[in-house]
């Protein structure tokens, strides 16, 4: 099956710095990546869309400032959170939507960030 | 727009069966059924994509029920391994894509 990464797996900072995790996929070209984030216990929360060579659409709530993703080339998306604040904290999944499987999505392993 | 999961919890011991049930106030087009286990990335299990499709690996199977806007994942004879937590997504279209949107999870407790 489809491989997706993600960098790093976790990662614990100060409050005010800013955090980049990278997604890759490793063994198909994605144009569309979506980036999730989950707190204990519940569900899957689709933060924002990330399309190939073009800007991200976010979901209603999710200040794009804030969160700013790069899809520069067809097997990266980062996502960097700006001035992180403890309640920042969380784990965020990134998935990569394979076209040539209908609409099969594959998850990275997910990034824990502890921001103190 | 996010599906609704029942039960929310169920605790089963080990060769018991289980059915979680996934609807949609929205029609669907396509159901996508993935097993998430604690600290891990959802692992995909299985995508319905028409009405009256059923599929399954090993012992666990899903129906999709277009009319009914639902679909029902079915896990027989329970191994230890089955335990996580089981998330249906709906695709809604937006940005550009085919996007997921989540149900809440239904927690899965298999005991021996």
């Amino acid at each position: 099956g489809a491989v997706v990464s993600q960098h790093p797996s976790w990662v614990i900072c100060k409050s005010g710095t800013s955090v980049k995790i990278e997604c890759r996929s490793l063994d198909f070209q994605a144009t569309t990546m979506f980036w999730y984030r989950q707190f204990p216990k519940q569900s899957l929360m689709l933060m924002a869309t990330s399309n190939e060579g073009s800007k991200a659409t976010y979901e209603q709530g999710v200040e794009k400032d804030k969160f700013l993703i790069n899809h520069a080339s067809l097997t990266l998306s980062t996502l960097t959170v700006t001035s992180a604040h403890p309640e920042d904290s969380s784990f965020y999944i990134c998935s990569a939507l394979d076209s040539l499987r209908y609409n099969e999505q594959f998850f990275g392993p997910g990034t824990r960030l502890t921001v103190l | 727009q996010q599906p609704v999961q029942s039960p929310q919890a169920v605790i089963l011991r080990e060769g018991e069966d289980a059915v979680i049930n996934c609807s949609s106030s929205k029609a669907l087009y396509s159901v996508h059924w993935y097993r998430q286990k604690h600290g891990e990335a959802p692992v995909f299990l299985m995508i319905l994509l028409k009405g009256g499709e059923q599929k399954g690996h090993e012992k666990i199977s899903a129906s999709f029920n277009e009319k009914k806007q639902q679909s029902s994942l079915y896990l027989t004879a329970s191994q230890l391994s089955y335990s996580g937590t089981y998330f249906c997504g709906t695709e809604i279209w937006g940005g550009g894509a085919q996007k997921l949107v989540f149900g809440q999870g239904t927690r899965l407790t298999i005991n021996p």
